[in-house]
């Protein structure tokens, strides 16, 4: 089945303990991206990859960091995680960058910062 | 600075009617425009898209209206049936940059 995994589904930590979430699909997508979602903002670009070892920062990229070192796994990093970081968090693949075929997203991450 | 806007936080409509989803943008050099369709605990699912030289895609009980002139776009759903109830995204995107409305909630009701 063509899917995006995200893991942990849902995440309780404290202020300044690292942790990474996971993304992988299974469709030879070159296009993956994360978002956050929060109350009445919708969903906000934070890091987007147009290729293996091609990221670029979307538009809530302080205090994130990604990788793509393989075309099929896209992880998040929070290297210090504060509360203001607590939301819900998708990953999404593409064939391409362009818009018009849709992402598939991951079912999301809760992430609750304490 | 939100350039895609959806207005309406909810919407509730009867089962078998209409259903009107709005959105508004401001950046004239979005190519493409999409929806989106959530329920809880899931991820958003692409729903239907149109590109920016037409005014009207349809696929089954959803079609997607394009005002290019009034920067505003419309998904319509008929009839419209209990399961539809979710959360509706709007979306547009210019090259590599898809931003997203902050979502209608719908309610159908049986």
């Amino acid at each position: 089945e063509a899917q995006v995994t995200q893991n942990p589904r849902y995440l309780i930590t404290v202020t300044g303990k690292k942790l990474t979430v996971t993304c992988s699909q299974n469709m030879n997508h070159e296009y993956m991206s994360w978002y956050r979602q929060d109350p009445g903002l919708g969903l906000r670009q934070i890091y987007y990859s147009m290729n293996v070892e091609v990221t670029d920062k979307g538009d809530v990229p302080e205090g994130y960091k990604v990788s793509r070192k393989e075309k099929r796994n896209f992880p998040l990093i929070l290297e210090s995680p504060s509360p203001n970081q607590t939301s819900l968090y998708f990953c999404a693949s593409s064939l391409q960058g362009r818009g018009f075929h849709g992402y598939t997203f991951g079912s999301g991450t809760r992430l609750t910062v304490v | 600075d939100q350039q895609v806007k959806q207005n309406s936080p909810s919407l509730s409509v009867q089962e078998g009617r209409i259903s009107i989803l709005n959105c508004d943008y401001t950046n004239s050099m979005f190519d493409y425009f999409l929806w989106y369709k959530k329920y809880p605990a899931e991820g958003p699912t692409f729903l239907i898209s149109i590109s920016s030289i037409k005014d009207k895609n349809e696929d089954g009980r959803f079609t997607v209206f394009l005002n290019k002139s009034a920067k505003h776009l419309s998904l319509h759903i008929v009839p419209s049936q209990p399961g539809d109830s979710a959360v509706y995204f709007c979306a547009a995107s210019e090259r590599d940059d898809m931003r997203f409305g902050a979502g209608t909630r719908l309610t159908v009701k049986p």
